[in-house]
């Protein structure tokens, strides 16, 4: 089985502060990983992708995320917070070493950049 | 990336009566899922529709609630079938284009309330 836990049901930045959105994974082969925000109202959008290669990877708007196999963890980053930023953010995974293409889903972390 | 209509946006519904969601893609898919975001919470798959093939559904949803349709590589439909409260979530349709290493695409939801 594979799952997805997000510890933090909301992160408190504010504007111009480097933000972090914790995401640990569980699968019983290797990982491909996921970020995806949604804003009010809006559908998901697609941030960046963890396939295989190096551990860092970037995405879209200057987010970031680094994958850590020993920890099992595929943390969000930004080196400085937008209000804009200000949504909510959804780490999800998909072994690769199974048959099932479905994602699986964390609970969900709703980031709030004050100005 | 693929591009995903999804129809209707949102809709108010009566208790008892159905549902037809349908995702339109700009592409040809081999897979296509359903999802349920219920308020504040995560995205739990439904089912997952392949063409030609009767769709496979995860524990705790069955086909006579949620049919779904997958009659070409582009096309699916999801009915939520005798409407309760209790359906009313966001629907999403997601796709995986090519091998499925892109980030997988949504489609922008169907915002159901059941009254």
């Amino acid at each position: 089985a594979q799952s997805v836990a997000q510890p933090e049901d909301q992160v408190n930045v504010a504007e111009g502060n480097p933000l972090t959105v914790k995401c640990t994974y569980s699968v019983s082969g290797n990982p491909y990983l996921f970020w995806y925000v949604q804003y009010p109202n809006r559908g998901l959008q697609f941030l960046l992708k963890y396939i295989t290669g190096d551990n860092l990877v970037k995405g879209s708007y200057g987010f970031e995320a680094e994958f850590n196999k020993s920890q099992t963890s595929f943390h969000l980053k930004k080196p400085s917070a937008l209000v804009s930023d200000s949504a909510l953010y959804f780490c999800a995974v998909r072994d690769r070493d199974t048959g099932r293409r479905a994602l699986t889903f964390g609970s969900g972390t709703r980031l709030q950049v004050q100005p | 990336s693929a591009v995903i209509s999804q129809k209707p946006s949102r809709d108010i519904c009566q208790r008892g009566t159905s549902l037809t969601i349908q995702c339109q893609v700009d592409s040809q898919v081999t897979m296509m899922f359903w999802y349920r975001q219920q308020p504040g919470q995560s995205l739990t798959l439904i089912a997952t529709a392949n063409q030609g093939s009767e769709a496979t559904y995860e524990s705790g949803f069955v086909i006579d609630k949620f049919p779904i349709s997958r009659p070409n590589l582009t096309f699916s439909t999801l009915t939520v079938s005798n409407m309760s409260p209790e359906d009313s979530s966001i629907y999403l349709c997601s796709v995986v284009p090519g091998q499925g290493m892109e980030g997988y695409t949504f489609g922008s939801g169907t915002r159901l309330t059941v009254v």
